[in-house]
C-alpha cells in the first residue's frame, strides 16, 4: 500500500515561532503537494512539487515556503507562524503523468498557533 | 482558471435513501474530475475519478457520478444510503499538470 506519513498529527505552536511541517511518501511519486483544510472552505493548496529541488506556488503560498531535497520527503515551512494559520494541513502525492493521476493523502496535522 | 463548486455544504438523508451530492466546475480545456471522501479523523481517499473514457463512472461502496458536459456537472450518487457513509465529500478537477483544485465540501449525515 501507498503510504504518506505525516510528522505529527498535533501541533501546538507560539505566534512567532517558525514551524516544520513534514511528509513522506513511499511511492517513488514525483508530484508532492500541500493543501490546507478549513471548515467551509474546502481544502486548498498551497505549495507543490514536480520534482527535487523544484516548488511551484498554489493559490495560498503567502506565509509559507517549502523544501524538496530528496524525491520522497517535502517539508512545509511557516517562517513566523501567525494565528490565521491555525489550520489542518494535508499533504499529498502522486506520479506526474499525463493529468487524472490519483492523489495520495497523509493523514494531516492539525496544527494550533496561540 | 478551473475551479470547482459543491452545491451544499450539509446534506441528510436516511438510511436506505438516495444519496445526491452534487458539483459543477469550470474549466477551460477537457477535465479531470474526482469525488474524495474523508471519514472523521482520516485522510481524504480516492472514492472515483473520471478522466473521458467513460461518462458514468462507478466508485469504490456502492458510488457513482455522471459527467455531463453540457451542464458541467459531475453529481455524485448512491442508490441506497448506509450509516457507515457519514463522511465529508470533497469534488475536484485537475489539470494535466496533475494538481486538483477542490470544492467546499459537503458533509453528509446518514439518520437511522
Amino acid at each position: 500500500d501507498v503510504k504518506v506519513t505525516q510528522s505529527s498529527r498535533y501541533l501546538v505552536k507560539r505566534t512567532g515561532e517558525k514551524v516544520f511541517l513534514e511528509c513522506v511518501q513511499d511511492m517513488d511519486h514525483e508530484n508532492m503537494f500541500w493543501y490546507r483544510q478549513d471548515p467551509g472552505l474546502g481544502l486548498r493548496l498551497i505549495y507543490f512539487s514536480y520534482d527535487v529541488k523544484m516548488k511551484e506556488k498554489g493559490d495560498i503560498p503567502e506565509g509559507y515556503s517549502v523544501s524538496r531535497e530528496k524525491k520522497e520527503r517535502f517539508s512545509l515551512i511557516l517562517e513566523s507562524a501567525s494565528t490565521n494559520q491555525t489550520s489542518m494541513y494535508l499533504c499529498a502525492s502522486s506520479f506526474h503523468g499525463g493529468g487524472g493521476e490519483k492523489l495520495f493523502f497523509g493523514s494531516g496535522t492539525q496544527l494550533s498557533v496561540l | 482558471a478551473q475551479s470547482v463548486t459543491q452545491l451544499g455544504s450539509h446534506v441528510s438523508v436516511s438510511e436506505g435513501a438516495l444519496v445526491l451530492l452534487r458539483c459543477n466546475y469550470s474549466s477551460s480545456v477537457p477535465p479531470y474530475l474526482f469525488w474524495y471522501v474523508q471519514y472523521p479523523n482520516q485522510g481524504l481517499q480516492l472514492l472515483l475519478k473520471y478522466t473521458s473514457a467513460a461518462t458514468l463512472v462507478k466508485g469504490i461502496n456502492g458510488f457513482e457520478a455522471e459527467f455531463k458536459k453540457s451542464e458541467t456537472s459531475f453529481h455524485l450518487t448512491k442508490p441506497s444510503a448506509h450509516m457507515s457513509d457519514a463522511a465529508e465529500y470533497f469534488c475536484a478537477v485537475s489539470d494535466q499538470g496533475g494538481k486538483l483544485i477542490f470544492g467546499q465540501g459537503t458533509e453528509l449525515s446518514v439518520k437511522p
